[in-house]
């Protein structure tokens, strides 16, 4: 079974810069969701998507991150102008579905450094 | 509020021996998931391990098991036979909340010596 994908796998920005991550989750999985780690921390949940609708963004700083998974399937955050507070790792983990409490699966993370 | 406290920022264990990661949690759910997770430099998730509240025997996998005492709220993880390859950050997590979003500890750095 392939893994969670995500591109890129490091991405070096300027503040106020623009910048974009793709997941593509596992075939089936219904669940998609975007996690922040900053260094020294455990992941954040920044939004969860059930198929194609968010279920969970109240962590997502909404005037500069979105994201959206059209047709249900890959997925898209977007940082519109980056802070230096987002250099982070930026996982994306997909589950078949949210209501069973289990069976994360998570991608290998775009490590975003602004500088 | 539902956290997760890991108590020790970094452990180190001899090759072969073995060490005990501590976690406790916070929930007034009675029937829930927790989860070991191992992140290496790779930085991919890993499952460890699973268990599940409802059920009194704590789980195994291989070197891996845990001690759940589900009254006192905590979760350790203990690592038989420790490996080199062993050595990474993990975190302890539980799903929580209406949408099951995984709450993660701070985590615990293991180094292993050789």
């Amino acid at each position: 079974e392939a893994g969670v994908a995500q591109s890129p796998r490091y991405k070096i920005i300027e503040k106020r810069q623009s910048v974009a991550f793709w997941c593509n989750p596992i075939s089936g999985h219904a669940t998609l969701y975007w996690y922040q780690q900053i260094l020294g921390q455990g992941p954040k949940l920044l939004i969860q998507f059930q198929n194609n609708g968010v279920v969970d963004d109240s962590q997502l700083p909404k005037d500069r991150f979105s994201a959206e998974r059209l047709k249900g399937v890959d997925s898209t955050l977007k940082i519109q102008p980056a802070k230096l507070e987002d250099s982070a790792v930026y996982l994306c983990a997909s589950s078949l579905d949210y209501r069973t409490g289990y069976g994360y699966t998570f991608g290998s993370g775009t490590r975003l450094t602004v500088v | 509020a539902q956290t997760v406290t890991q108590s020790q920022p970094e452990m180190s264990v001899q090759e072969a021996e073995t060490v005990t990661l501590s976690c406790t949690y916070d929930t007034s759910e009675s029937d829930y998931y927790l989860f070991w997770y191992k992140q290496p430099p790779s930085r991919q998730m890993i499952l460890v391990i699973r268990q599940e509240a409802y059920k009194q025997q704590n789980a195994t996998e291989n070197r891996f098991s845990v001690n759940f005492q589900k009254a006192a709220k905590s979760f350790s993880l203990k690592i038989s036979d420790s490996q080199l390859g062993d050595a990474a950050m993990y975190f302890c997590a539980y799903p929580g909340g209406a949408t099951n979003k995984l709450i993660f500890g701070t985590g615990t750095l293991l180094a292993v010596q050789p």
